[in-house]
């Protein structure tokens, strides 16, 4: 089976602008989690999806959201951007919401 | 999520084995034990998991406690694309989450 992927792998914004994200979740893998990584807090879970719905919600503000479609597809997306929202935007999907949960590449944010 | 400690670095050569312990002795009975790497800059890479039987797979062995408040993370001939940060999940996955510490960065040296 193809891994997760995510679009694009690299992005640059500037402050105030909006971005969304992709993630394309493994074959079969309902629940499409997303992560942020910065080296000064860590990897820090954002949100979850599982048949459409946010089942869990990471704490960040409501700037960052996100969807899940019928086929399992994930978008999150991040409104009027900060310097601090610069980060390597993770996804990771299961074939449950508790079982193993397999990563994509990330998305590499810059915002200027 | 049980907190897991980590040594925050280890050194380790090429070809001989590479034992990443972790701590987590607060973990509760049906939690599972995750091992997870990250190499420079990708996606975290599941490894291995278990719940308190030992654990082997293509990649490496786990070893856990009888009382299962600690872990062993075992590469038995490591090579130089094993450098990485290891994490060790003491939990698993909560509806979608995986609660991440600082992990242990391993470099493994010719």
């Amino acid at each position: 089976k193809a891994g997760v992927t995510q679009t694009p792998r690299y992005l640059i914004k500037t402050r105030g602008q909006q971005v969304t994200l992709s993630c394309s979740p493994i074959s079969g893998h309902r629940s499409v989690s997303w992560y942020q990584q910065t080296p000064g807090q860590g990897l820090q879970f954002l949100f979850e999806y599982f048949s459409e719905t946010q089942r869990n919600k990471g704490n960040f503000p409501g700037r960052f959201s996100g969807r899940q479609f019928s086929n399992s597809r994930s978008e999150m997306n991040v409104s009027t951007l900060e310097l601090g929202d610069s980060a390597l935007y993770l996804c990771a999907s299961g074939e449950g919401s508790e079982d193993t949960q397999y990563f994509g590449p990330g998305t590499r944010l810059t915002v200027l | 999520d049980a907190k897991t400690t980590q040594p925050p670095s280890m050194d380790c050569a090429e070809g001989r084995a590479a034992n990443l312990p972790c701590n987590h002795s607060t973990i509760s009975g049906n939690e599972y034990v995750y091992w997870y790497r990250q190499i420079h800059s990708q996606g975290p890479q599941y490894i291995i998991h278990g719940l308190k039987n030992n654990e082997t797979n293509e990649m490496a062995s786990l070893i856990i406690t009888e009382d299962r408040k600690s872990s062993t993370l075992i590469l038995p001939h490591a090579t130089l694309r094993d450098t990485a940060v290891y994490y060790c999940i003491a939990g698993g996955t909560s509806y979608g989450k995986l609660t991440f510490g600082q992990g242990t960065i391993l470099t493994v040296h010719p």
